[in-house]
């Protein structure tokens, strides 16, 4: 079967950084996603992997190595308005996402 | 990006009725999909819309239990049938469109939470 696992929750301080890791087996991979909900809202789009390495954004960096299944979202500079579940996605052989069950994270100041 | 108008956004409706969730988006797209999203769990597709033909169900799901509408390239909806309280989720219309650098990437309705009592 597919499966994706992610931690369920994690805590971080104000001002500090964050990673929180993906591991992964699907059938096929054509791209894994990272989106980020807020509580009450749907996801939104972080940031997308396709080739091993590293993809930065601002504060926020994806990282994946496909021969590992393995894939983490790096927050740098946490802010109160980062406190959301982070949701990690893999595109399937047959061009399905197939979604983590989202790693809550809480911001303490 | 796209614009996904989804309603209602939340109800709370009695066991053994139904409730149409309705989904329009901002522009053309070939196939819309609908998603559960239980508390603490992930997204569960249940069905893939495509217009002028039925609708592909994944494994766990029935048209039965939820029939799905798609009349036109902007519009779906998505019926919770016959309800009980396991039906208590979110339920959210998803299409993707062609991001460069990728493939496609989803974007997302604002969500239905639906509580059945």
């Amino acid at each position: 079967g597919q499966n994706i696992d992610q931690p369920t929750e994690m805590t971080a301080t104000e001002g500090a950084i964050v990673q929180i890791n993906c591991t992964y087996q699907t059938s096929g991979f054509n791209g894994l996603f990272w989106y980020q909900q807020h509580a009450g809202e749907a996801p939104t789009f972080l940031s997308y992997n396709v080739l091993d390495g590293l993809e930065e954004k601002g504060r926020f960096s994806s990282f994946l190595s496909r021969s590992k299944g393995y894939s983490y979202l790096l927050l740098k500079e946490l802010q109160m308005k980062d406190s959301a579940s982070y949701l990690c996605a893999v595109r399937d052989s047959n061009y399905q996402l197939i979604w983590g069950a989202g790693t809550k994270l809480i911001i303490k100041p | 990006s796209a614009v996904i108008s989804q309603k209602p956004s939340r109800d709370i409706c009695q066991r053994g009725t139904s409730l149409t969730i309705q989904c329009q988006v901002d522009s053309q797209v070939t196939m819309m999909f609908w998603y559960r999203q239980q508390p603490g769990q992930s997204l569960t597709l249940i069905a893939t819309a495509n217009q002028g033909s039925e609708a592909t169900y994944e494994s766990g799901f029935v048209i039965d239990k939820f029939p799905i509408s798609r009349p036109n390239l902007t519009f779906s909806t998505l019926t919770v049938s016959n309800m009980s309280p396991e039906d208590s989720s979110i339920y959210l219309c998803s299409v993707e469109r062609p991001r460069r650098g990728m493939n496609t990437e989803a974007f997302f309705g604002q969500g239905t939470r639906l509580t059945v009592v």
